[in-house]
């Protein structure tokens, strides 16, 4: 199994320009996941959903859309770049409906916005 | 909802000594917590995970955390360091009461191993 995949690795971006960032898990997990990463602050839930079809907000989702139309994909889109979504961006997945499944951590995309 | 704070943003430590992380959490609900460790340049690993049960979670590595309800802490401890465990390390809480896996997590703390 390749795990939880993020694609790019790393992305500049202009302020306004949008982007999609590309997170794909093989282990047919129901539960995804998207975090942002800052110094200093941990990571802060941007968005997750727990199955097909269902999404729902975290703590930080303005300026960030999801979708969930495969239990592979959760692909997470940027509508117009901002610099203040500089960050580095995981996705993670997790297998159980209840709160205890561990969660399995993509490697990460590094994203500068100009 | 639930807060994190790990009181140490910086750790510097000798190989083979000792080491404690600490980690204090704010819930006012019962709640799971979790140690996950990021090397450089890669995603995080779940390290420990208290559920229920004993208060003390022993994992690989000798690594260990203990669960103080009444101190509302998760401290992470290992009784000798290497020079391979150097990276960041965040405490996370997530709901019990919860249906999906929202993690809480605090800012981390960065443990740098010594020759």
């Amino acid at each position: 199994n390749a795990g939880v995949t993020q694609t790019p690795k790393f992305q500049v971006l202009k302020t306004g320009q949008s982007m999609t960032l590309q997170c794909a898990q093989d282990m047919n997990h129901e539960y995804m996941s998207w975090y942002r990463q800052d110094p200093g602050m941990g990571l802060r839930l941007i968005h997750y959903s727990v199955g097909a079809g269902i999404t729902d907000q975290g703590e930080v989702p303005n300026g960030y859309n999801v979708s969930r139309s495969t239990t592979e994909d959760f692909p997470l889109r940027l509508l117009s770049a901002a610099p203040s979504q500089t960050s580095v961006y995981f996705c993670a997945s997790s297998s159980d409906r209840g709160t205890t499944g561990t969660q399995y951590f993509g490697p990460g995309t590094r994203l500068l916005v100009l | 909802a639930q807060s994190v704070t790990q009181l140490d943003s910086q750790v510097p430590v000798f190989e083979e000594a000792p080491v404690e992380l600490r980690c204090n959490y704010s819930s006012s609900v019962s709640v799971y917590l979790f140690w996950y460790v990021q090397y450089p340049n890669q995603g995080l690993q779940l390290l420990l995970k208290y559920l229920s049960g004993s208060t003390l979670v022993k994992g690989i590595n000798g690594f260990e955390a203990e669960f103080n309800k009444s101190q509302t802490s998760f401290h992470f401890r290992k009784p000798s360091v290497h020079i391979s465990d150097t990276a960041e390390y965040f405490c996370a809480v997530s709901d019990k009461r919860g249906s999906a896996r929202q993690l809480t997590f605090g800012s981390g703390t960065q443990l740098t191993v010594l020759p």
